[in-house]
């Protein structure tokens, strides 16, 4: 399987832009990238996904660069709530596999 | 859509009970996931269903682990017999029929066997 690399924690000030960089250097062309957060005591949770061009919802934006062998999620404005560990996973079709994501703290 | 249901949320059991985790997917929803998280595993994906069918069950530890899936609206997840180190907070997710459809986790069932 494709491997991902994140740092393991973040931090960041409230209400401010928060860059979640993810290295998957072994990606293959059918790998989409996909980006779940688990917040405390809570199952994962979807954020977002692409194949190969920056993709933006609602809460977030996931770029990625050209070669796709890395990406950043893109967290617009911080808050109290976006605390969380945040996973990048590649999946060609249905299996995730979680690695150990990145945890970020968000500072009032 | 009330989302993934699973119960029980907390189950404590003594070693060598038999454990039923159960988990309602989204209706619709034709694919449904059991993952296991713990600190030193981190969440891994146990086992997956299709419309019903088992698909993938590489990730089941051993033979004390059996998921069923009766129909689309249920499926339950057993240990039998259950031992300390399946402590775990067990998920249920679903998701729809495209590749790259988003996969809805349940609140997971915090498993600890004594």
């Amino acid at each position: 399987d494709a491997k991902t690399t994140q740092p393991n924690s973040m931090e960041s000030n409230e209400e401010e832009p928060v860059h979640l960089p993810c290295n998957h250097s072994t990606i293959s062309g059918t790998d989409y990238i996909h980006w779940y957060r688990q917040l405390p005591s809570q199952g994962p949770e979807y954020v977002i996904h692409g194949l190969t061009s920056n993709v933006n919802n609602r809460m977030a934006s996931l770029a990625i660069a050209e070669d796709r062998k890395s990406s950043t999620l893109i967290l617009h404005r911080a808050t109290l709530r976006d605390a969380a560990v945040y996973y990048c996973i590649l999946a060609p079709a249905r299996q995730l596999t979680f690695g150990s994501g990145t945890q970020l703290t968000v500072l009032p | 859509d009330a989302g993934v249901i699973q119960s029980p949320r907390h189950e404590v059991t003594e070693m060598g009970q038999e454990v039923t985790l159960r988990c309602k997917p989204i209706s619709g929803h034709d694919y449904l996931f059991w993952y296991r998280q713990t600190m030193m595993r981190g969440l891994e994906l146990l086992i997956y269903f299709n419309n019903n069918v088992p698909i993938d069950d590489s990730g089941m530890p051993e033979d004390r682990f059996s998921a069923k899936m009766p129909n689309a609206s249920f499926s339950t997840l057993k240990i039998q017999p259950s031992e300390p180190r399946d402590s775990a907070v067990y998920f249920c997710a679903s998701s729809g029929p495209l590749a790259g459809d988003t996969q809805y986790f349940g609140p997971g069932t915090r498993l600890t066997v004594l």
